[in-house]
């Protein structure tokens, strides 16, 4: 199936911990976004990348990492520097055609949980 | 940055019914998407309308580039459509940002 895939669906982290949200995508999308969650808001940007190789701070980039090493994966890392990092995110993609410069697709999402 | 507000936030409707769900937004933009974010979480593409009027199923939408607002039209409402609807826009540049609204909670009863 063609689609954006994130994994794992539910995560758990403990004090001083980093955990790592995996982002995959099999539709040869150029472009790759984070987006946080809190509930009853609306969605915040992270971190985006437009190409391999490169990536930028979005509004809320504090605590968080990512990398973009290859076309298809845009990994997460929540850090110990994030102090509230309770919260549901989204991994998104988009072509960047012409035609639609920017349509986003999202991924079904991550819980984030703090034990 | 842009801004972008939703209304109402909060729409509790008899199946059957209609409803009409507005966005609106600061400055111009070049890209505007209408998602249903269903009980899951999971975030579903409605409407990429940066501009004029679409229609898919029950659902259309209509976007006032001039005046700075969209609206989403559901007719027939069904207890599925049950969930957050949000309105996204992109004011343009070479970064692409979507800035979210708050969304509407909309609930439909049987």
């Amino acid at each position: 199936d063609g689609g954006i895939t994130q994994s794992p669906k539910y995560l758990f982290r403990k004090e001083g911990q980093n955990v790592t949200l995996s982002c995959e995508q099999n539709l040869n999308h150029d472009a790759m976004y984070w987006y946080r969650q809190d509930p009853g808001q609306g969605l915040r940007l992270i971190y985006y990348s437009q190409i391999v190789n490169d990536f930028q701070k979005g509004d809320i980039a504090e605590g968080y990492s990512v990398s973009r090493e290859k076309k298809e994966s845009f990994p997460l890392t929540v850090t110990s520097a994030q102090k509230n990092p309770t919260a549901f995110y989204l991994c998104a993609s988009s072509p960047r055609t012409s035609l639609a410069k920017n349509i986003q697709y999202f991924g079904a999402g991550t819980r984030l949980s703090v034990l | 940055g842009i801004q972008v507000e939703q209304s109402p936030p909060d729409l509790i409707l008899q199946e059957g019914a209609n409803s009409t769900l507005r966005c609106n937004f600061s400055d111009s933009v070049n890209n505007l998407q209408w998602f249903h974010q269903n009980p899951w979480g999971q975030l579903i593409n409605l409407f990429y309308i940066p501009s004029g009027t679409k229609q898919n199923g029950r659902l259309s939408a209509t976007t006032v580039a001039t005046e700075r607002y969209s609206l989403l039209y559901i007719s027939s409402s069904q207890t599925t459509d049950s969930g957050v609807y949000f309105c996204a826009v992109d004011s343009g540049g070479s970064n692409y940002k979507l800035t979210f609204g708050k969304g509407t909670l909309l609930t439909v009863n049987p």
